[in-house]
C-alpha cells in the first residue's frame, strides 16, 4: 500500500520558520519525482515545489522562492520543505504529491495544517 | 503567467445524468515535445485529491470509465457519463505546460 505521511505543521508567527517532513512507502521513491502543493482556507490547490529524484533540479513557485526549500533523503525514503519568512498568505494544509510534474501528482498524502499567525 | 479559468464554479447535477466541466487557458498548452500536458483532478469532501485524467484523456488506474477527458490547445472538458453521489465534490484541471504549475480555480459537484 502506497502510502505518504505529512509531519511538521502547526502554528507559527510571522517571520518564523518551519521544516515540513513526509515519509514514503510502498513506491519507489528514488526514482519518483516529488511535489508540495498546497490549499489555503476553502481555496483552490497551489503547487508549491517539485524536486527531481535525484535531487539535482527544484522548481518553485515565485511566491515562495528564496523562502521555500525543497529537498529529499532518498535514503530514508524522505521529502522536506524548509519554509522561512512566513507570511499569513503560506497559512494552508500542506500536501506531499508524488508525481513527474508536468503530467500531474498520482499520489498524495492526507496533508499537514501550516498556520500562520500573532 | 498562464491563466486558467473553470466553469461553472458549481454544477448542481441530477443522479444518472451527464456533467461537463470547462477548462480553458489562456495559452496554448501543447508543448515542446509534442504533448499536451492537461490534467484533472478530485477532491471530494474532506479527503486529499486525486487524479483522474492526465494529458488530457488518460484515465488513472482504477478511475471509473464514466469520466472522460478531451480537448485540445486551450480548451478541454472533463465528462461524467451518469453521474453517482460518490462524485460529489470539487474538481481541478491542472496545467503541466508552462511555468508555473497551475490549477484552475475548481468546479463544485452537488447533487440537486
Amino acid at each position: 500500500e502506497v502510502q505518504l505521511v505529512e509531519s511538521g505543521g502547526g502554528l507559527v508567527q510571522p517571520g518564523g520558520s518551519l521544516r515540513l517532513s513526509c515519509e514514503v512507502s510502498g513506491l519507489t521513491f528514488s526514482t519518483s519525482w516529488m511535489n508540495w502543493v498546497r490549499q489555503g482556507p476553502e481555496k483552490a490547490l497551489e503547487w508549491v515545489a517539485s524536486i527531481k529524484p535525484d535531487g539535482s533540479e527544484r522548481y518553485y513557485v515565485d511566491s515562495v522562492k528564496g523562502r521555500f526549500t525543497i529537498s529529499r533523503d532518498n535514503a530514508k525514503n524522505s521529502l522536506y520543505l524548509d519554509m522561512n519568512s512566513l507570511r499569513g498568505e503560506d497559512t494552508a494544509l500542506y500536501y506531499c504529491a508524488r508525481g513527474w510534474l508536468r503530467a500531474g501528482f498520482d499520489q498524495w498524502g492526507q496533508g499537514t495544517l501550516v498556520t500562520v499567525s500573532a | 503567467d498562464v491563466v486558467m479559468t473553470q466553469s461553472p464554479l458549481s454544477l448542481p447535477v441530477t443522479l444518472g445524468q451527464p456533467a461537463s466541466i470547462s477548462c480553458r487557458s489562456s495559452q496554448s498548452l501543447v508543448y515542446s515535445d509534442g504533448n499536451t500536458y492537461l490534467n484533472w483532478f478530485q477532491q471530494r469532501p474532506g479527503q486529499s485529491p486525486r487524479r483522474l485524467i492526465y494529458m488530457v484523456s488518460k484515465r488513472d488506474s482504477g478511475v471509473p470509465d464514466r469520466f472522460s477527458g478531451s480537448g485540445s490547445g486551450t480548451d478541454f472538458t472533463l465528462r461524467i457519463s451518469r453521474v453517482e453521489a460518490e462524485d460529489v465534490g470539487i474538481y481541478y484541471c491542472m496545467q503541466g505546460t508552462h511555468w508555473p504549475l497551475l490549477f484552475g480555480g475548481g468546479t463544485k459537484v452537488e447533487i440537486k
